[in-house]
């Protein structure tokens, strides 16, 4: 079964809106969790590393008072987008690492879409 | 920035045959990884190679890694329909930041 849930799949919703997508670890503790976006046939992009109980780490070029980013606790991790517009519009993928050099769990996916 | 190159970007087989793709990266890495893509859907994870090995086999599926030449490889044997999806290399370093390269979009033929 999944081990990283994220919420919502798909979201639909006019521009100017503020989208909160959660991430979930479910059976362990995710000190740390990844944001990813991704565009139609193209691939991840990293966008952030998500701290618990800290800052998050923005990749170059990624707007942190675009897309706040908040890891209250050891199992949740949200990614708000805040006034999306339609250029916004993409498929947000979380994951988080259980163990150092291991495979990495990722979410379902979010796919956005900005009117 | 994506430090790693796929190619081929795009590859078309028929049922049966095999399909290799190549994956190249820059940086020092703790392990290699591959994934798979459905369109539109999340990621699975295939198989993971550390850095300090050089071959990894799991069903029909046989990775290498060449740490000197910075390079890595997935092989899937007799192919299937439903192989039919993007496949990604994703580099891991300090940190567990994964990098993902550009994608192999596979099509198996029926």
């Amino acid at each position: 079964g999944a081990v990283v849930s994220q919420h919502p799949s798909w979201v639909i919703c006019k521009s100017g809106t503020s989208v909160k997508i959660e991430c979930r670890s479910l059976d362990f503790q995710a000190t740390t969790m990844f944001w990813y976006r991704q565009f139609p046939k193209q691939s991840l992009m990293l966008m952030a590393t998500s701290n618990e109980g800290s800052k998050a780490t923005y990749e170059q070029g990624v707007e942190k008072d675009k897309f706040l980013i908040n890891h209250a606790s050891l199992t949740l991790s949200t990614l708000t987008v805040t006034s999306a517009h339609p250029e916004d519009s993409s498929f947000y993928i979380c994951s988080a690492p259980k163990q150092g050099n291991q495979p990495q769990h990722f979410g379902d996916g979010t796919r956005l879409s900005i009117l | 920035s994506q430090q790693g190159e796929e190619d081929p970007q795009a590859l078309s087989i028929q049922e049966g045959e095999n399909a290799t793709m190549n994956c190249s990266y820059k940086t020092s890495i703790n392990n290699l990884q591959w994934y798979r893509q459905n369109s539109g859907r999340g990621l699975v994870h295939l198989i993971l190679i550390r850095s300090n090995e050089r071959e990894k086999h799991s069903g029909r599926l046989r990775v290498t890694l060449d740490t000197s030449k910075k390079s890595s490889s997935l092989l899937i044997t007799a192919s299937r329909a439903a192989d039919t999806a993007s496949y990604f290399c994703a580099t891991e370093t300090s940190g567990s930041r994964l990098t993902f390269g550009e994608g192999t979009q596979l099509t198996v033929n029926p």
